[in-house]
């Protein structure tokens, strides 16, 4: 059954500092994807990224970086230089393509970014 | 596009009333999803259609919860009769399902608060 654990429940960081949340999944399929979604005090859940099993190269979208390497089924999101408003619960989540497409998500990162 | 839409925002009933959430996912999109988001169980699936058809409501706790998606621009989740354990936000995702993308990234609604007292 797939599985996705976000190990770090909470992070308290210094606005500037650079911050990642790990993300490790679990699935037998080969044919999966791999979501970021961020939700902040408002409680909307806001996507961030999308990747399929098949595509391992590393993204960056601004201050926001990703690190997807299967041989660790991990998934690992990176913010640089962290602002404020980057306070926020962050949840990974996993889809498998055989599994009806039911997505899983991690019980999520809170974020607290100080000023 | 206006994104999903869901209604009403916040809800507050009493133990044994009728619960109606009601979502409008994005126009053009094929699979709607609902979640429901507690501190203790963070966010599960209850329930997901696919063309209007339900494909897998496993995650719907009890016979209490019923859901429809009489057409391709509204569904409802129904609550009844409502208990105090109910009291979650409850989301409403849509997305795109096709043959060679599979799932395409699910878009949530703003999510409905409700309270059973």
């Amino acid at each position: 059954a797939q599985k996705v654990t976000q190990a770090q429940t909470e992070i308290s960081v210094v606005e500037k500092e650079d911050v990642t949340l790990d993300c490790v999944y679990e699935t037998r399929d080969t044919t999966y994807y791999l979501f970021w979604y961020k939700q902040p005090p408002s409680g909307e859940l806001v996507f961030l990224i999308r990747r399929n099993s098949f595509d391992e190269q590393n993204e960056i979208s601004g201050r926001y970086s990703w690190n997807f390497q299967k041989s660790t089924s991990s998934f690992n999101f990176t913010i640089t230089a962290s602002q404020v408003v980057d306070s926020a619960v962050y949840f990974c989540a996993l889809s498998e393509a055989d599994n009806n497409n039911d997505m899983r998500f991690g019980a999520g990162t809170r974020l607290t970014v100080k000023p | 596009d206006a994104g999903v839409i869901q209604s009403p925002r916040h809800e507050v009933t009493e133990m044994g009333q009728e619960v109606t959430l009601r979502c409008k996912p994005i126009s053009g999109h094929n699979s709607l999803f609902w979640y429901r988001q507690t501190m203790m169980r963070g966010l599960e699936l209850l329930i997901y259609f696919n063309n209007n058809v339900p494909i897998d409501d496993s995650g719907m706790p009890e016979d209490r919860f019923s859901a429809k998606m009489p057409n391709a621009s509204f569904s409802t989740l129904k609550i009844q009769p409502s208990e105090p354990r109910d009291s979650a936000v409850y989301f409403c995702a849509s997305s795109l399902r096709s043959s060679d993308r599979g799932q395409e990234t699910q878009y949530f609604g703003p999510g409905t608060r409700l309270l059973v007292l």
